[in-house]
C-alpha cells in the first residue's frame, strides 16, 4: 500500500512571496489533516478535511493560509504571504475512516523563509 | 479550545532504566493516540486508546488511558538505545486531533 505522498520535500522562499505544498493521502481515506511542526515542538493541527469538508480549522491564520481538498483525495495549502516564523515541516496526514483513528504521515515539507 | 499537555518534555536515561512521559487534556476526550517520531522523521503511529481506564501493553511499553478520559501515559520497561526519539500523545476532542509538545527521550547506553 503506497503511503501518503507529499512534495515537494524542500522548499526555500523570500518572505512575503507565496508558496504551495501538495499531498495525495493513501487510497480511500476519508480524514485528511495538515500539521505544521516548528523545531522542538509538537505538530499544530492547521486543518482537518473529512472527505472534501472541513472539520476544523480553528488554528489557521486564514488571513495568508489556506487549504482545499479537491473531490475529497488530493489537498493543497498555500501560504501567501509567508512570514519568517513559517518556516517549519508541513505535514500531511490521512486516517482511514471519517473518525480520528491511525493516521499515517507523509514525509513532510521542510520550509525555509528567508 | 482544547489543549493538549505533555511532560516532561526532555528525559535523558540510562539503557535499562524505566522511562514515563504523562499528557492531560483540558477535555475529555474522544480517544487519545500516541506516536514516536524518530530525529528528521515524521509521527508514526503507536496505539490507541478509547475506553476510560483502558490500560495496553506492547512489548515493553505500557500505555494507560484515565478514568475521566482527560489524561493518559506511556511507561517503558528496561529503555533500550533504539527507544530514542520524541513520543507524542494525540488528543482526539471528537473532532479534531491535537497533539501534545511531546517529550524527547535520550538513551545513554
Amino acid at each position: 500500500e503506497a503511503g501518503v505522498a507529499q512534495s515537494p520535500r524542500y522548499k526555500i522562499i523570500e518572505k512575503r512571496q507565496s508558496v504551495a505544498f501538495w499531498c495525495n493521502p493513501i487510497s480511500g481515506h476519508a480524514t485528511l489533516y495538515w500539521y505544521q511542526q516548528i523545531l522542538g515542538q509538537g505538530p499544530k493541527l492547521l486543518i482537518q478535511f473529512q472527505n472534501n469538508g472541513v472539520v476544523d480549522d480553528s488554528q489557521l491564520p486564514k488571513d495568508r493560509f489556506s487549504a482545499e481538498r479537491l473531490k475529497g483525495v488530493d489537498s493543497t495549502l498555500k501560504i501567501q504571504p509567508a512570514k519568517l516564523e513559517d518556516s517549519a515541516v508541513y505535514l500531511c496526514a490521512s486516517s482511514p475512516r471519517d473518525r480520528n483513528t491511525e493516521a499515517f504521515f507523509g514525509q513532510g515539507t521542510r520550509l525555509t523563509v528567508v | 479550545g482544547q489543549q493538549v499537555m505533555q511532560i516532561p518534555q526532555y528525559q535523558h536515561v540510562q539503557e535499562g532504566e524505566d522511562f514515563t512521559t504523562y499528557c492531560n487534556s483540558s477535555t475529555t476526550l474522544s480517544n487519545i493516540q500516541w506516536y514516536k517520531q524518530r530525529p528528521g522523521g515524521h509521527p508514526v503511529f503507536l496505539i490507541q486508546l478509547v475506553k476510560s481506564g483502558e490500560v495496553k501493553k506492547q512489548k515493553r511499553l505500557t500505555f494507560q488511558f484515565g478514568e475521566a478520559k482527560k489524561n493518559s501515559s506511556l511507561h517503558i520497561t528496561a529503555t533500550q538505545t533504539t527507544d530514542v526519539g520524541t513520543y507524542f500523545c494525540a488528543g482526539d476532542s471528537g473532532y479534531a486531533l491535537n497533539f501534545g509538545k511531546g517529550t524527547s527521550l535520550l538513551v545513554t547506553p
